[in-house]
Formats: C-alpha cells, structure tokens, sequence
C-alpha cells in the first residue's frame, strides 16, 4: 500500500497562474484533509471532506477550491496563485472524521509562487 | 476558537536525559488530544493520543484539564528521538506551532 500519494512533489508558480494539486489514497478512508505548512505557524487546515461527495472550508480556505473526485481522490485547486500562497501543502485521510482516528499524511507538496 | 500552544520551537537535551515537551490548550468542551511527529525526511506521524492512554517508543502524555496541558514526556531520551513534534487538538486537528527536538549525544 502506498498510503497517502501527494503530486507534485515540487512546483513553482507565477503571480496569477492556477494549478492542481492532487491527493490519493489507496486505504479506503472515508475522511480527507488538505492543510498548509508554514514556518513558525505549524499546520492549518485548508479544506477537508468528511466523506465522498462532501466539502467543508477549514480554517484558511480563501483562495483555494476543492473536489473530492471520487473516495481516494482529493484534490486542491489555487485558481490564481499569490505569493502569500508560498508553502507547503498536505494532503491526509483518517477512516472517519472522529477523534479516535488516526490521520495519515502525505509527502506534501513544496509550492513557490513568484 | 479552539487553540494549541506550544511555547518552545527548539529545545535541546542530552542523551540519556527526561525530556518533556510542553502542550497547551484552549478549547471549550472535553479536548481530544494528539501528539504527531515528524523524524528527518519521514511523513508526519501520529505518536500517541490520549483517549488511548498508552506509551508509544517510550513517551507518555497525560492530559491535565486543570491546568490545559497535555505535556509529553519522555525518561530518557534517546538519539532517535530527534524530530519534529506537534501537538494537535479536536477530530479535524488544530496543530501547535511544533518544538523541534534534538538529542545531544
């Protein structure tokens, strides 16, 4: 199994280009989570989907969209990326939403936007 | 708003030293409390969670609702245990900012 899967690894952006970031997992969870890394503010949550067919905004969702695709796919998409944007984004999935479930994370995804 | 605390970003102990690794937080309710790490080019992991009370690699966190802290704690702390640590809160996971750990050999 290979767990959580996060492409690209690595991408550089200008100033008002869009892109996907795309998430799969191959354990049959229900719940998925995309949250950004940044230095000295530790992880936040972007979007998440509690199970396949829903959304909900997080913590920071402005400026990004999301779609779960189908159950192992999630993806995150910045229609026009911002500098602010710079970070680096993790994708997870936990069996359920509740509190006694473990989350697994993916590699991430190093984004630079110029 | 729910909120995590974590006061110190780096914190280094000798081997063979106890180390604890200090939570915070903030949440109205019966908090339900995590501890992740991250080892050097690894993913982030879960290490333990309180509902389940265990000691996993030899670390231990209570949670005490007096004083809203969920501190982790280790005897002895071994080279290994160098990494990133970040406590979390709530199904949906409010992360702290993180300590980062090293082991002085």
């Amino acid at each position: 199994n290979a767990g959580v899967t996060q492409t690209p690894k690595f991408q550089v952006l200008k100033t008002g280009q869009s892109m996907t970031l795309q998430c799969a997992q191959d354990m049959n969870h229900n719940s998925m989570y995309w949250y950004r890394q940044d230095p000295g503010m530790g992880l936040r949550l972007i979007y998440y989907s509690a199970s396949e067919g829903t959304t909900d905004k997080g913590e920071v969702p402005n400026g990004y969209n999301v779609s779960r695709l189908n159950k192992r796919e999630f993806s995150l998409r910045l229609e026009s990326a911002a500098p602010s944007q710079t970070s680096v984004y993790f994708c997870a999935s936990s069996e359920v939403g509740g509190s006694s479930n473990e989350q697994f994370f993916g590699p991430g995804t190093r984004l630079t936007v110029l | 708003a729910q909120r995590v605390t974590q006061p110190e970003k780096l914190l280094s102990v000798f081997k063979g030293a106890p180390v604890e690794l200090k939570c915070n937080y903030s949440y109205s309710g019966s908090p339900e409390l995590f501890w992740y790490v991250q080892y050097s080019r690894q993913r982030l992991q879960l290490l333990l969670r309180h509902i389940s009370r265990e000691s996993i690699k030899g670390f231990t966190a209570d949670l005490n609702k007096g004083e809203t802290s969920f501190h982790l704690k280790k005897p002895f702390a071994q080279e290994e245990d160098s990494a990133m640590y970040y406590c979390a809160l709530g199904s949906r996971l409010t992360f702290g900012t993180g300590t980062r750990l090293t082991i002085i050999p």
